[in-house]
């Protein structure tokens, strides 16, 4: 049971590249969840979804977009990637809503120069 | 004004010593109140969860609720090195619903 993975850990991008950060859970969640993390700024959540098919803008979703077709997997597509979003990125599942335990994947550490 | 704040700290303390971990909300309608403790370079996990006001104990833990002065609290008793790493408080006005407000994080360093 991995739980929730990441993928990649790491990676720097410049301006303008585009590319999808991969989130897969084997809990059989319903719900899953973007974030970033800021120095001292907390989570921000980017997008989340209720289930296959079905997903919602969170606090800070420009920029950004997601899909999920599937249960496992919610993946966070980055277009034309700006300064900005070097953040740290987490993905998240809980078995309802977000008053659920919620378990995080290791992160995925973004640098846009 | 955010929604949740929360001293970033960092906060030091010897160990053995009795730790007290704040944030303040302005949204009276927050209902469910979560500490998430978060190790250097990986993901949160969630330490306490307390629904509406009062008290929730857990080992060397305790979480307690003031809705009437919109603020939340997080002791840990006995403070460990172990402990050392950044808790995040998050909340949310309702149960099944997408979004939690998580506050920025303090950093705690336990010193042996």
């Amino acid at each position: 049971n991995a739980g929730v993975t990441q993928t990649p850990k790491f990676r720097i991008l410049k301006i303008g590249q585009s590319m999808t950060l991969q989130c897969t859970q084997d809990m059989n969640h319903n719900y899953m969840y973007w974030y970033r993390q800021d120095p001292g700024m907390g989570l921000k959540l980017i997008y989340y979804s209720v289930g296959a098919g079905i997903t919602d803008k969170g606090e800070v979703p420009n920029g950004y977009n997601v899909s999920r077709s599937t249960t496992e997997d919610f993946p966070l597509r980055l277009e034309l990637a700006a300064p900005s979003q070097t953040s740290v990125y987490f993905c998240a599942s809980s078995r309802q809503g977000s008053t659920d335990t919620q378990y995080f994947g290791p992160g995925t550490r973004l640098t846009v120069l | 004004q955010k929604e949740v704040e929360q001293d970033p700290g960092p906060l030091s303390v010897p160990e053995g010593a009795i730790v007290s971990l704040n944030c303040t909300y302005s949204n009276s309608a927050f209902q469910y109140f979560m500490w998430y403790r978060q190790y250097s370079r990986k993901g949160p996990e969630l330490l306490m969860y307390t629904y509406s006001s009062g008290n929730k104990e857990d080992g060397r833990f305790t979480a307690q609720v003031d809705k009437s002065s919109k603020y939340i609290s997080l002791f840990i008793r006995d403070s460990q090195p172990s402990d050392s790493a950044t808790y995040l408080c998050a909340m949310s006005a309702t149960r099944n619903t997408g979004k939690l407000i998580f506050g920025q994080g303090t950093t705690l360093q336990v010193k042996p």
